[in-house]
């Protein structure tokens, strides 16, 4: 599975569009681009995947360039029960989730 | 619908003690997958099921730790003897097949204190 990166962490206006990047230039053609956050004390919660095209639902949007080599998570209006680690997870659908360390987005009021 | 029900949330014993962890996957899910998060290492996993029968158990620490999953609505992860550096929170999370286009649902764990 390929690598993600992402910064560590960002801030983001209450009310305002969160953008979290994603860096996975060794994903592969059958790799997912998979999104979960953590908020303090819960298991991850599963946000959205995509393969090639853009996805929306009802928690957020996904953004995923042409190459495929990044891309980025969009809550459109944040707010203060956002506020989690955000992860990024490049994975062909098998068991091995790579969860690395992920980006903590604080939403301020 | 239920989610991934963990038990017990939290577990405080003594090393050496032996400690068990309970999961009940969501109904349906065919997929179950052991998890063990600490600041140190993130999140790792430890082993996982599909249709109760373990696929693959190459990140189990080390043989103290066990998995069983006597059907497709129970698993236990088993600590024997219990050591302080088992401290963690453990997840429990499962998943309808594999396949890209299939999430892991995860319960909200059980932070494991070994004194």
């Amino acid at each position: 599975d390929a690598k993600t990166t992402q910064p560590p962490s960002m801030d983001c206006a209450e009310g305002r569009a969160a953008n979290l990047p994603c860096n996975h230039s060794t994903i592969s053609g059958n790799e997912y681009v998979y999104w979960y956050r953590q908020i303090h004390s819960q298991g991850p919660q599963y946000i959205i995947h995509g393969l090639k095209n853009n996805e929306t639902n009802e928690m957020a949007s996904l953004i995923i360039t042409e190459d495929r080599k990044s891309s980025t998570l969009i809550l459109p209006h944040a707010t203060l029960r956002d506020t989690a680690v955000y992860y990024c997870i490049a994975t062909s659908g098998t068991y091995k989730y790579i969860f690395g360390t992920g980006t903590r987005l604080k939403v301020l009021a | 619908d239920a989610g991934v029900i963990q038990s017990p949330r939290h577990e405080v014993t003594e090393m050496g003690q032996e400690v068990t962890l309970r999961c009940k996957p969501i109904s349906g899910h065919d997929y179950l997958f052991w998890y063990r998060q600490t600041m140190m290492r993130g999140l790792e996993l430890l082993i996982y099921f599909n249709n109760n029968v373990p696929i693959d158990d190459s990140g189990m620490p080390e043989d103290r730790f066990s998995a069983k999953m006597p059907n497709a609505s129970f698993s236990t992860l088993k600590i024997q003897p219990s050591e302080p550096r088992d401290s963690a929170v453990y997840f429990c999370a499962s998943s309808l097949g594999t396949g890209g286009w299939q999430p892991q649902h995860f319960g909200d764990g059980t932070r494991l204190s070994i004194l």
